[in-house]
């Protein structure tokens, strides 16, 4: 399968741990996002990457958050000290980007990490 | 605020019947994409139309695109039980080359009933 994946899928902890996310986007993809989605409301973007460099962090991502892309390739998203507002659908999404002169706006979406903070 | 606000929020119709559902936003963009998800999964690209464009098709997928009124509408022909999911679109404001931070609305959701 080529589409976006992500792990773990399900995360339980407590609070004060800190846990990390990781993406691996579609391979060609240049651009890669995470978003975050909580019950009963749409996806709100956190971070985005154009290759390995972080172009845009959400004032939503605070201090306990951290996103890397070290090779321009997977996307690791770690958040210290878990509190229990942090519990959320965690999402990666990649798109294609800029390519052979055309623009490629359309994001897919991975399958979504859920964290659960007791 | 949202950007993007769906309307209605909740929508229930007999299986065959076609479903429409409505998304408004409030500044000037580049593209307005329309999103899938079943309960708890991740989220599944329908379609994007672009800002220069005013109707795009998909299958059973028709999406409208009104810039003056800043408004799309999504419809969804013959609909079946396996379209019930919650129904978003996203929209990526007009500044450089697009492709960038998706604000979405807080949906619709869509039951069909066999």
């Amino acid at each position: 399968d080529t589409g976006v994946s992500q792990n773990p899928r399900h995360k339980i902890t407590k609070r004060g741990q800190n846990v990390t996310f990781r993406c691996d986007p579609i391979s060609e993809h240049n651009r890669l996002y995470w978003y975050r989605q909580t019950l009963g409301q749409g996806p709100e973007f956190l971070t985005y990457f154009q290759n390995e460099a972080q172009l845009e962090k959400s004032r939503l991502l605070s201090d306990r958050f951290s996103a890397e892309r070290p090779k321009g390739s997977f996307s690791t998203l770690e958040i210290q000290r878990t509190e229990q507002g942090d519990s959320a659908m965690y999402l990666c999404a990649s798109s294609l980007g800029l390519a052979g002169g055309f623009i490629y706006n359309e994001q897919f979406f991975g399958p979504g990490t859920r964290l659960t903070v007791l | 605020s949202q950007q993007g606000e769906e309307d209605p929020q909740a929508l229930s119709i007999q299986e065959g019947e076609n479903a429409t559902m409505n998304c408004s936003y409030k500044t000037s963009i580049n593209n307005l994409q329309w999103y899938r998800q079943n309960s708890g999964r991740g989220l599944v690209h329908l379609i994007l139309i672009r800002s220069n464009e005013r109707e795009k098709h998909s299958g059973r997928l028709r999406v409208t695109l009104d810039t003056s009124k800043k408004s799309s509408s999504l419809l969804i022909t013959a609909s079946r039980a396996a379209d019930t999911a919650s129904y978003f679109c996203a929209t990526d404001a007009r500044r450089g080359f697009g492709n960038e931070k998706l604000t979405f609305g807080t949906g619709t959701r869509l039951t069909i009933i066999p």
